[in-house]
């Protein structure tokens, strides 16, 4: 199976930073990643696939870049509501599909 | 908009098995292709498996063969997954979740609480 590490695993930032997180697979995925957030107790939500679309309804301020190996989700002005989980997933190799084991975004 | 509403918690002895609805509404079962994710208190989103319709088949995770049985009634556009031989690992909360690789992507249930204790 591929296995999908993220970096950091957690990190503390302050409203109207700039933060990225880093998604590398353990082999080429071309651009078959998709990022999620999650809140406590809530599901996960679809931000973006296929690397770099911004799923419908997501603001603009979150963007994906990056093929083959490594990934980047980056968010380009922090907001309160973005304090949250977030993960990547890989569908490239199916199955099984496997996902990052999450970076903790909190507020510093 | 497709809309997910899974069934309620479930608290279940070791050994024991659970089956988890997700029903759908806004699309029909026959127009998603369905999968089913978990996440142990804590952790991680671990696939389990899902219809894949490339070949009309329902694949599964390794780690769960033979463990797991995912079905559809499309009579009622309900997903079911069932876990037999239930151990205390297996306390999580259950996602269905439509295949990232659809068009229609990106929609979740609420999540199932299982909780496995004796």
């Amino acid at each position: 199976a591929i296995r999908m590490t993220q970096s950091p695993s957690s990190f503390s930032a302050s409203t109207g930073d700039r933060v990225t997180i880093t998604c590398r697979a353990s082999q080429g995925i071309s651009s078959y990643l998709a990022w999620y957030q999650q809140k406590p107790g809530k599901a996960p939500k679809l931000l973006i696939y296929a690397a770099s679309t911004l799923q419908s309804g997501v603001p603009s301020r979150f963007s994906g870049s990056g093929s083959g190996t490594d990934f980047t989700l980056t968010i380009s002005c922090l907001q309160s509501e973005d304090f949250a989980t977030y993960y990547c997933q890989q569908y490239y190799s199916y199955p099984p599909v496997t996902f990052g084991g999450g970076t903790k975004v909190e507020i510093k | 908009q497709v809309q997910l509403v899974q069934s309620g918690a479930e608290v279940k002895k070791p050994g024991a098995s659970v089956k988890v609805s997700c029903k759908v509404s806004g699309y029909t079962l026959t127009e998603l292709s369905m999968h089913w994710v978990r996440q142990a208190p804590g952790k991680g989103l671990e696939w389990m498996g899902g219809f894949d319709p490339e070949d009309g088949e329902t694949i599964y995770a390794q780690k769960f063969q033979g463990r797991v049985t995912m079905t559809e009634d499309t009579s009622t556009d309900t997903a079911y997954m069932e876990l037999s031989s239930l151990r205390s690992e297996d306390t999580a909360v259950y996602y269905c979740a439509t295949d990232i690789r659809s068009g229609l992507r990106g929609y979740w249930g609420q999540g199932t609480l299982v909780t496995v204790s004796s």
